[in-house]
């Protein structure tokens, strides 16, 4: 079973650039999978962020896109997700996910909380 | 973008009894719709994909029906460990969107 488990810093300042990893368990990284990245505002609904697929598109959402690299590094076996020059409503949880052949999601990681404070 | 809109926003059921949490989008879907639930502290788990398919490990008392524009996720037989929010995705166009969840309660 494919384990996803994200990382990164728990606190980011105002306009900058929060980065984040996904380490992948039980799969590699290169076999065929595509990667997605979703994001839960505190007691908030789930927000789609963007999906790198396997053939190398990547999709992001549009009211985020001008911020967002979502990318692989297949040397580390893992994913990463950048958002530039955050603000406090970029607070919240943010998943890392497997992205389904017709762009459902499974698995899903535990989740890092990120929060943005000066 | 289409809007996936969620009711009702809270449902208290008695354990064993059937549970039915709708789903509705502004443009048909065909039967492109996901279901997942979440629980505190967790990540979502993927419940049903493409309208009505079980994902896999997913209990045969939770099922998925619908297509168009209107979608259903029935838990047959409540049980208490299905207490959690539940989310339906639209899995037709990008960007891919949520509903605002149903949260299930145990009575």
């Amino acid at each position: 079973q494919v384990l996803l488990q994200e990382s990164g810093p728990g606190l980011a300042k105002p306009s900058e650039t929060l980065s984040l990893t996904c380490a992948v368990s039980a799969a590699s990284i290169g076999s065929g999978y595509s990667w997605g990245w979703i994001r839960q505002p505190p007691g908030n609904g789930l927000e789609w962020i963007g999906s790198l697929y396997h053939d190398g598109r990547a999709f992001y959402n549009p009211s985020l896109k001008s911020r967002v690299t979502i990318s692989v590094d297949a040397s580390k076996n893992q994913c990463s997700l950048r958002l530039s020059s955050v603000t406090a409503a970029d607070t919240g949880v943010y998943y890392c996910v497997i992205t389904g052949p017709h762009n459902w999601f499974d698995p899903w990681g535990q989740g890092a909380l990120v929060t943005v404070s000066s | 973008e289409i809007v996936v809109t969620q009711s009702p926003a809270t449902l208290s059921v008695s354990p064993g009894e059937r549970a039915t949490l709708s789903c509705r989008a502004s443009q048909s879907l065909g039967s492109y719709l996901a279901w997942y639930q979440q629980k505190p502290g967790q990540g979502p788990r993927l419940l049903i994909y493409a309208a009505t398919t079980r994902a896999t490990g997913i209990p045969a008392r939770f099922s998925g029906s619908g297509s168009g524009t209107e979608f259903t996720l029935t838990i047959s037989s409540l049980q208490s460990e299905d207490s959690a929010v539940y989310y339906c995705q639209q899995h037709n166009g990008w960007p891919l969107t949520f509903g605002g969840g149903t949260k299930v309660e145990i009575k």
